[in-house]
């Protein structure tokens, strides 16, 4: 089955330490995506990635940082100096090539910092 | 900048029409999404419009004007599991990439 995987489902971490999340697509996708989802918000752009080793900062990139070494990988490093990290946390992949023209969504990792 | 507003919730009754109105501001406009997304879960694929006009999909249609730039979702026969968020989010250009602007979502609830 091709999808998207996102682990763990929720997260706790103390104030101060970084957390590292992972997607991962087996679709064969080039570009990846991360969003972010507080409550009653719509999704927000953190950073995305069009290829390998590049990626490019979204609306909303300080405080965390991605790396694309693989294709099928495109973890999201949430850092300490990110001053509220308590979110709904959504990767995204889609095929550039051509249609279909949709992102397809992981199941999200929820991340709450005490 | 990219603007898109939608409203913020809408309730409906178990077998009728809604229709959930967005419209946007945006730079190079390159298509419009609409997205469904019940609660804790991730944002599913509904309906893609580029062109102006109606696109049908089953109880589901979207509707897209760019020169008024105001699209609206259509949901006929309404079910109990319609009840989600609805997210209109439109394709434009992000540092000259393609990349997607969601609004912040219209919550439908529907009622027996």
């Amino acid at each position: 089955d091709g999808g998207i995987t996102q682990s763990p489902k929720y997260l706790f971490r103390k104030e101060g330490q970084n957390v590292t999340l992972s997607c991962e697509q087996n679709l064969n996708h080039d570009a990846m995506y991360w969003y972010r989802q507080d409550p009653g918000q719509g999704l927000r752009l953190i950073y995305y990635s069009q290829i390998v080793n590049d990626f490019q900062k979204g609306d909303i990139a300080e405080g965390y940082s991605v790396s694309r070494e693989k294709k099928e990988s495109f973890p999201l490093t949430v850092t300490s100096a990110q001053k509220n990290p308590t979110a709904f946390y959504l990767c995204a992949s889609r095929n550039r090539q051509g249609p279909p023209y949709e992102q397809y969504f992981g199941p999200g990792t929820r991340l709450t910092v005490t | 900048g990219q603007n898109i507003d939608q409203p913020t919730e809408m309730t409906a009754t178990e077998g009728a029409i809604v229709q959930i109105n967005c419209t946007y501001q945006t730079s190079g406009f390159n298509g419009l999404f609409w997205y469904q997304q019940h609660a804790g879960e991730a944002p599913t694929f509904l309906s893609y419009n580029v062109l102006d006009g109606l696109e049908e999909k089953g109880r589901f249609s979207s509707f897209l004007s760019r020169s008024k730039g105001y699209s609206y979702l259509l949901l006929k026969e309404l079910q109990m599991k319609d009840s989600a968020s609805y997210l209109c989010a439109v394709r434009g250009l992000h540092s000259g990439y393609s990349t997607l602007t969601f609004g912040k979502g219209t919550m439908l609830l529907v009622s027996p």
